[in-house]
């Protein structure tokens, strides 16, 4: 079935830097944009950042830019986040989704929690 | 950046009754608008999209109308499931999250 698992999350140091990954099952995973949304405790949802079914386009929230970056490897089915500088603000709940042009975020990630703590 | 606005953010109902949840964005974003429902613990799961669009496997009592700056989301008969909070979304440029109706008993 259609499935995307997110590892990675942990607890770090502001200033300190995480990767996470999503891993892709189910659907032809070169064929879709992806995109990482994540969610403070508590609070709403928020877009993080975006990237198009080749890597050749790439957007990103200004509260993550010049911090953060997004890739992917079509060859293992996968999406990164490279997640640098990590601040105490950047402490959430991170989820991977599909993205479709036409029904934006369809398929979602169980999240991966992140904690920047000292 | 488009804003999206929500209300109301608290709406308490109970089961059979009908459900009107209002999305606004700042600026037109036409019918790219999608509605997710998310359930303590849980991922978000997209209910509506292109403001009217029903998902696949989503039951036909959640509708959504709208188009420019104002959409709704609808639930006909409020059922023991629908209970979470609902968010709306816009994808017209880039993507903003509206900050969610907590649909409660």
């Amino acid at each position: 079935q259609v499935q995307l698992v997110e590892s990675g999350g942990g607890l770090v140091k502001p200033g300190g830097s995480l990767r996470l990954s999503c891993a892709a099952s189910g659907f032809t995973f070169s064929d879709y944009y992806m995109s990482w949304i994540r969610q403070a405790p508590g609070k709403g949802l928020e877009w993080v950042s975006y990237i198009s079914s080749s890597g050749s386009t790439i957007y990103y929230a200004d509260s993550v830019k010049g911090r953060f970056t997004i890739s992917r490897d079509n060859a293992k089915n996968s999406l990164y986040l490279q997640m640098n500088s990590l601040r105490a603000e950047d402490t959430a709940v991170y989820y991977c989704a599909r993205t479709d042009y036409r029904r934006a975020f369809d398929i979602w990630g169980q999240g991966t929690m992140v904690t920047v703590s000292s | 950046d488009i804003q999206m606005t929500q209300s109301p953010s608290t709406l308490s109902a109970s089961v059979g009754d009908r459900v009107t949840i209002t999305c606004r964005a700042s600026q037109s974003i036409s019918s790219w608008l999608a509605w997710y429902q998310q359930k303590p613990g849980k991922a978000p799961k997209l209910l509506i999209y292109k403001a009217s669009s029903l998902e696949s496997g989503v039951p036909s009592r959640f509708s959504g109308s709208g188009s420019g700056t104002e959409f709704t989301l609808t639930i006909s008969s409020l059922q023991p499931d629908d209970f979470a909070t609902y968010y709306c979304q816009q994808y017209n440029s880039y993507f903003t999250f509206g900050p969610g109706t907590n649909v409660e008993i």
